[in-house]
């Protein structure tokens, strides 16, 4: 059972352009919401992460959305640059550290 | 800081053999957490040591076990290797105490079993 189920799998933007990516959560108890972004034969890496008792949380071109009552978050990538290619996982945690991850977004900045 | 080292970085396998992966956390981290990340399911949860005691665990095989050491550092065995057992294995630490803290992953050890 996916604990927290993350869209699309794929992406494509055009440098300069937005990049969303969604992710849906049930258990009501999760307290911590990290970002990870994962280029190949790395290991993940923390981008940004936020609290439920936040709406929104901004860190240079990446902003994360969290809506409580929808259990929905989501990144954007403003001004997506080829830089940003690489894999970005969702993830949710109970005060603690057992995460869940999403299954991943791969995107793709064309240049 | 030197980060998360995780060894071997590759290694090859054959059906019902085992296997023993190491994972050496950031100094002062006590809490080390290992992955199964497979390009079909993501990332996994294994079970999570800290302070040498296991203090949480993902829906896995008793095949798949783990150890964590005085000195933080930890190791994870798969007995009975199978084919599906073939992914990249991350471990993350973390200093563990308190909420929200961030995870500090290796670059993984790459198993495939034949």
């Amino acid at each position: 059972q996916q604990q927290v189920k993350q869209s699309p799998q794929s992406l494509i933007v055009q440098k300069g352009g937005i990049s969303i990516i969604n992710c849906a959560y049930e258990n009501t108890a999760f307290d911590y919401f990290p970002w990870y972004q994962q280029f190949p034969g790395k290991g993940p890496a923390l981008l940004i992460a936020i609290r439920p008792d936040v709406s929104e949380k901004k860190e240079g071109r990446f902003t994360i959305s969290f809506n409580k009552s929808a259990k929905q978050f989501s990144l954007h990538i403003m001004d997506s640059q080829p830089g940003d290619s690489a894999t970005y996982f969702c993830a949710a945690s109970i005060t603690g550290n057992q995460f869940y991850f999403g299954t991943g977004t791969s995107l793709t900045v064309i240049p | 800081k030197a980060g998360v080292t995780q060894t071997p970085r590759y290694l090859i396998k054959t059906r019902g053999q085992q296997v023993t992966l190491s994972c050496s956390p950031i100094s002062g981290h006590r809490s080390v957490s290992w992955y199964q990340q497979t390009p079909g399911q993501g990332l996994q949860f294994l079970f999570e040591y800290f302070s040498e005691t296991q203090r949480n665990k993902g829906n896995f095989p008793g095949r798949f076990s783990g150890r964590q050491f005085s000195n933080s550092r930890s190791e994870m065995n798969v007995s009975t290797l199978e084919l599906g057992d073939s992914a990249l294995y991350l471990c993350a630490s973390s200093p563990g105490q308190t909420w929200g803290n961030e995870q500090f992953f290796g670059p993984g050890t790459r198993l495939t079993v034949l």
